[in-house]
């Protein structure tokens, strides 16, 4: 069974940080693009960031350019996001997805 | 610029079918689309790849019940015999510059 479980969500001050983590398991995870998603509160989904199958090539959405970092771990499986300078408007469900598969998301909450 | 334009709401009958639409912007006719559902607090879930010839392949264990097609900048998502557990949010989405994705603004799908 494919699954993906991101964990590293919380409740954060404006300015702070956090580390998003996504275990991936039941796929071939070194062959696939990666994305990060998320969702803020009753809105629709935005895309954040993308990494290639070998981290060659990654790509981020204006709004977190140069605060979010992506990166993987092919090895363990495993996708992170590093977001930085973290602002009230970053609040949302925060999901990591491949092409086709999709984890349940973790709660990232940015608020004083 | 890359935009996909959806109607906000749709609503059908138990049992009947319904058709959504998601429509590519001007000089974008050509591309494939991703259909992902999401029901009430749940995570997305991978419906089908559409492409511009109407040919599109599914994700695991997607009802036959659940079709797509195409016509020029349009991508259409048909769901017949509808059941209560359609009711949803559901989401457009295509790759643009690199790996970025782009999403539609969503559908709500109300079963009455």
């Amino acid at each position: 069974e494919v699954q993906l479980v991101e964990s590293g969500g919380g409740l954060v001050k404006p300015g702070g940080s956090l580390r998003l983590s996504c275990a991936a398991s039941g796929f071939t995870f070194s062959s696939y693009s990666m994305n990060w998603v998320r969702q803020a509160p009753g809105k629709g989904l935005e895309w954040v960031s993308s990494i290639s199958s070998s981290s060659s090539y990654i790509y981020y959405a204006d709004s977190v350019k140069g605060r979010f970092t992506i990166s993987r771990d092919n090895a363990k499986n495993s996708l992170y996001l590093q977001m930085n300078s973290l602002r009230a408007e970053d609040t949302a469900v925060y999901y990591c997805a491949s092409d086709i598969y999709w984890g349940q998301g973790t709660l990232v909450t940015v608020s004083s | 610029q890359l935009v996909l334009t959806q109607s906000p709401s749709a609503s059908a009958s138990l049992g009947a079918s319904v058709k959504l639409t998601c429509t590519l912007s001007s000089g974008h006719s050509s591309y494939a689309i991703a259909w992902h559902q999401q029901q009430p607090e749940k995570g997305p879930r991978y419906l089908m790849k559409l492409n511009s010839d109407g040919s599109h392949s599914k994700g695991d264990g997607i009802p036959d019940r659940f079709s797509g097609s195409s016509s020029g900048a349009e991508r259409y998502l048909t769901i017949s015999s509808l059941q209560s557990e359609d009711e949803a949010d559901y989401y457009c989405q295509t790759w643009g510059t690199g790996t970025n994705w782009v999403f539609g603004g969503g559908t709500k799908l109300t079963v009455l």
